[in-house]
């Protein structure tokens, strides 16, 4: 089973402050890496889907970056709707497995 | 995009069977790989397994001896049976759906919490 490690546990940000979100695979595992947001009481929602690929209607400052072992997902001028936690994801083989997740609250 | 909406008891006793259903609408349950994955509560996502509309499955070796996930075309429906449950079992169960078995995960049902507890 491929277990992917998130860093930070938790992070607190000012506004417009930038984020970076780092996700390490314990194998390589390409690009099919994917990344989602789930505020509370709802469901995990696409951000950005192979390492790198956006997602419409999600909006811009929302990037990812990565391949192999190493993937970041990075929050450009946060904003206080991006209070959410954040979880990677990878697809490239069975079973999925999930990061255990960033929370980032606004300062 | 498909709209999904999971269904069932949201509270099952120790050693019994939890079964949800997950209706899809707004689109074909054709050609799609179909999922449930869960969250205990203040947790992670956990993968349980996906059915692909043939009935094909994949479960998590994890959970893989107390676990069936099944299709039923017809209905727009498929399900989810995990045997034997535990406090352990307790969490939020999501349907999900992905275009292939290596994809991300593009839809999501709104989840239901089941408690086990006598």
């Amino acid at each position: 089973e491929i277990v992917l490690t998130q860093s930070p546990d938790f992070q607190s940000v000012t506004p417009k402050e930038k984020v970076t979100i780092t996700c390490r695979a314990n194998q390589t595992i390409g690009s099919s890496l994917h990344w989602y947001q789930q505020k509370p009481d709802q469901s995990p929602k696409l951000l950005i889907k192979y390492a790198s690929q956006s997602i419409s209607g999600v909006p811009s400052r929302f990037s990812g970056s990565g391949s192999g072992t190493d993937f970041t997902l990075t929050i450009n001028s946060l904003e206080a709707e991006d209070a959410a936690a954040y979880y990677c994801h990878q697809s490239s083989s069975l079973p999925v497995t999930f990061g255990q997740g960033t929370k980032v609250e606004i300062k | 995009q498909v709209q999904l909406q999971e269904s069932g008891p949201g509270l099952v006793k120790p050693s019994e069977t939890l079964s949800l259903t997950c209706t899809v609408s707004g689109g074909s349950i054709s050609s799609y790989y179909w999922s449930w994955i869960r969250q205990p509560p203040g947790k992670g996502l956990e993968w349980i397994g996906y059915v692909y509309y043939s009935g094909s499955t994949n479960y998590n070796p994890s959970l893989k001896s107390r676990v069936t996930i099944s299709i039923d075309t017809s209905k727009n429906q498929f399900s989810l049976n995990l045997t034997s449950v535990t406090a352990a079992d307790t969490a939020v169960y999501y349907c999900a759906g992905q275009y292939s078995s290596s994809s991300c995960v593009d839809s999501w049902g709104q989840g239901n919490l089941v408690t086990v507890s006598s």
